[in-house]
């Protein structure tokens, strides 16, 4: 039973740039959440996804979009890519609308660096 | 306003000591969950626990145990008998409710290191 993946490991841009983070959801599950780790803090909420609609959004820019498939498969997009950006970018995932009694399962995460 | 916080930074150990990890949170919700991953250097969120807002019992599993004191709004973590896999960053988190589903707040994390 293949758990959440996320792809690619690692990224490095440079500022302005536009960048795509893809994720994977472990089997079964429908709902996907983005999450951004800056370096020493806990994760922070961006935005999460359920039947290919945006269902709920953190305090992030228009900056960061997203998307999700058909297959529940999703991708994280940031433009114009700033220092600030720089960080561990995980993906969650849990079956149905997540209510308050699910679990939500992390994937590895991306590692943004911005130069 | 919804939040958590784990006032320890930085924990280190000798193998087989055992170690608490301190969380409190704040929450205007009756209904709530509070949860606790691990984060070893691969940078994967590895689930521990959930527990919710109406049950208070203490929680055992092998070496880990979780006291929810919902009077004082802790939901603690202690390893017993620590040993040098231990080694990780161990976050507490909330979950908050929103419009449509629900969201993880997590605290800034404690590094737990285990020296052998």
């Amino acid at each position: 039973d293949a758990g959440v993946t996320q792809s690619p490991t690692h990224l490095i841009k440079t500022r302005g740039q536009q960048v795509t983070l893809r994720c994977s959801p472990k089997s079964g599950h429908d709902t996907v959440s983005w999450y951004q780790q800056a370096l020493g803090q806990g994760p922070q909420f961006i935005f999460q996804y359920y039947e290919e609609e945006e269902r709920q959004r953190g305090n992030f820019p228009d900056r960061f979009s997203g998307h999700q498939f058909p297959n529940y498969s999703s991708e994280l997009n940031v433009n114009a890519l700033l220092l600030g950006d720089s960080a561990l970018y995980l993906c969650a995932s849990n079956p149905g609308l997540a209510g308050l009694t699910d679990t939500q399962y992390f994937g590895p995460g991306t590692r943004l660096t911005v130069l | 306003a919804q939040k958590v916080t784990q006032a320890q930074t930085e924990i280190s150990v000798v193998e087989k000591e055992d170690v608490t990890l301190d969380c409190v949170y704040e929450t205007r919700d009756t209904t709530y969950y509070l949860f606790w991953y691990k984060q070893p250097p691969s940078g994967e969120l590895v689930f521990l626990i959930r527990r919710n807002s109406f049950d208070e019992q203490n929680e055992i599993s092998g070496r880990y145990s979780w006291n929810f004191q919902k009077s004082t709004s802790s939901f603690n973590f202690t390893i017993t008998a620590s040993q040098v896999v231990d080694s990780a960053v161990y976050f507490c988190a909330l979950s908050v409710t929103m419009e449509y589903g629900n969201k993880l707040v997590f605290g800034a994390g404690t590094i737990l290191r285990v020296k052998s």
